[in-house]
């Protein structure tokens, strides 16, 4: 029982370095997301991808691109890391059950950029 | 913004304690869902209101809904110190929004 799975889970990257963040899920579910949440603070969002083959921009895409490779998996990259990046970032799925969507999380990465 | 905001920001309490901590948010909704957070790890779904239900049990969690007041509160009943975390309010759709959280610390 895997659930969401993310790779990986520690990473640091010097400023212009670029990297992709992968998720893979297990369930089945048609809609994947990316947050990110920085200390003492929840979580936003920063792309989601309702079904495969469709992504949307969540509240701070800007600095970010993402691939839904299949139903499985929703990478997220970085193409020119910066401070503003560190972060720790949250891979999430779910499929809708009468209308709600209800949010299986993977354990996270942490993204040091210096 | 449909964003759902915690309060209090932190809680602390002794075992056996109930912890109430309270979401408002500010547009109509279909459902309110409340999320735990332990220290460095992803969330946790524990339980989702519909918006016509009033009120919502799962073991020691009590969740109201007051649509007309844009208000949802969680309570936990008969507190251990396993429930410190952080419980965050969700609304939305696909582009599901988090409060910033309630931080519970329950001392032993």
């Amino acid at each position: 029982n895997a659930g969401v799975t993310q790779t990986p889970k520690f990473q640091v990257l010097k400023t212009g370095q670029s990297m992709t963040l992968q998720c893979a899920q297990d369930m089945n579910h048609n809609s994947m997301y990316w947050y990110r949440q920085d200390p003492g603070m929840g979580l936003r969002l920063i792309y989601y991808s309702a079904s495969e083959g469709t992504t949307d921009k969540g509240e701070v895409p800007n600095g970010y691109n993402v691939s839904r490779l299949n139903k499985r998996e929703f990478s997220l990259r970085l193409e020119s890391a910066a401070p503003s990046q560190t972060s720790v970032y949250f891979c999430a799925s779910s499929d809708s059950s009468q209308g709600a969507r209800t949010a299986f999380f993977g354990q996270g990465t942490r993204l040091t950029v210096v | 913004s449909q964003q759902g905001e915690e309060d209090p920001q932190a809680l602390s309490i002794q075992e056996g304690e109930n912890a109430t901590m309270n979401c408002s948010y500010k547009t109509s909704i279909n459902n309110l869902q409340w999320y735990r957070q332990n220290s460095g790890r992803g969330l946790v779904h524990l339980i989702l209101i519909r918006s016509n239900e009033r009120e919502k049990h799962s073991g020691r969690l009590r969740v109201t809904l007051d649509t007309s007041k844009k208000s949802s509160s969680l309570l936990i009943t008969a507190s251990r110190a396993a429930d410190t975390a952080s419980y965050f309010c969700a609304i939305g759709g696909f582009k599901t929004i988090f409060g910033a959280g309630t931080r519970l610390f329950v001392k032993a």
